[in-house]
C-alpha cells in the first residue's frame, strides 16, 4: 500500500541533544513537508521541499534543519537550538505540476517530548 | 493575504443535529479548497475538497459551502455522529505550475459530538 511513514511513533530528547525524525513516502510525491502541531495552534509550516537536493524554509524553521537527498524520504532534525520542541510533528507529500491540488497526505505523526 | 481564518475552535452538538465549521480566506488567487479531519494521535486525512466553479459539493452527510465573493467555505456534517468526533481543518491554495499546491491551514475545530 502506498502512504507515507514516520518513525518514531514517539520520541524523548534530553537538553541540549539533537534528534532527527523519519519520513519516507512510496506515492512518488514530489514535494514533501514538515508541521508542527501544538495544542490550539494548528498546523504551522517547518520546512517544505518541491524538489530532490532543494529546500525552503516555512514558517518556523528556527531551530530544525531538513534534507532531501532522495525523493523518497525527507528526514528532519530538531537541533539544540530550538529551544521548545515538545510538539507532535507531521510529515505530508503531494504531487506537483498539473496535479498539484489533489491535497497532501499526511503521515501519522511523530511526538517529541524534552525530557 | 495568506491568511486563513477558521471558526469556531470547538464546537459541541448533540447526535443527529447539524455541525458547521466556518473559514474566512484573503486571497482571491486561492483556487483549491479542502477539509481534513484528524483523530487524535494520528495525522490529518483529506475529507473532502471544492474548486470555485461550484457553489457547493456534497460527499455523503459531508458538504462544503463555497461563497467566492463573501470569500468564504464551511463545512456541514449532517446527521453527526459520536465518530464523527474529530478536530477539522479547513485549508486553502493557489495552483502554480511546477510549485506545488502549498497548503495554508485555518487554526483548526474541535468537534465532540454528544450520545
Amino acid at each position: 500500500d502506498g502512504g507515507i511513514t514516520q518513525s518514531p511513533k514517539y520520541l524523548f530528547r534530553k537538553e541540549g541533544q539533537n534528534v532527527t525524525l523519519s519520513c519516507e513516502q512510496n506515492l512518488n510525491h514530489d514535494a514533501m513537508y514538515w508541521y508542527r502541531q501544538d495544542p490550539g495552534q494548528g498546523l504551522r509550516l517547518i520546512y517544505y521541499s518541491q524538489i530532490v537536493n532543494d529546500f525552503q524554509k516555512g514558517d518556523i524553521a528556527e531551530g530544525y534543519s531538513v534534507s532531501r537527498e532522495k525523493k523518497e524520504s525527507f528526514p528532519l532534525t530538531v537541533t539544540s537550538a530550538q529551544k521548545n520542541p515538545t510538539a507532535f510533528y507531521l510529515c505530508a507529500s503531494s504531487m506537483t505540476g498539473a496535479f498539484a491540488n489533489y491535497g497532501y497526505t499526511f503521515g501519522s505523526g511523530t511526538r517529541l517530548t524534552v525530557v | 493575504q495568506q491568511q486563513v481564518k477558521q471558526s469556531p475552535q470547538s464546537l459541541i452538538v448533540q447526535k443527529g443535529g447539524i455541525s458547521i465549521i466556518n473559514c474566512a480566506y484573503e486571497n482571491t488567487a486561492f483556487d483549491y479548497f479542502p477539509w481534513y479531519q484528524q483523530f487524535p494521535g494520528k495525522g490529518p486525512a483529506l475529507l473532502i475538497a471544492i474548486r470555485p466553479d461550484v457553489s457547493e459539493k456534497k460527499e455523503g452527510r459531508f458538504t462544503i459551502s463555497f461563497n467566492k465573493s463573501a470569500k468564504q467555505f464551511s463545512l456541514h456534517i449532517m446527521d453527526s455522529q459520536p465518530g464523527d468526533s474529530a478536530t477539522y481543518f479547513c485549508a486553502a491554495s493557489k495552483a502554480i505550475y511546477n510549485q506545488g499546491g502549498k497548503l495554508i491551514f485555518g487554526q483548526g475545530t474541535e468537534l465532540s459530538v454528544k450520545p
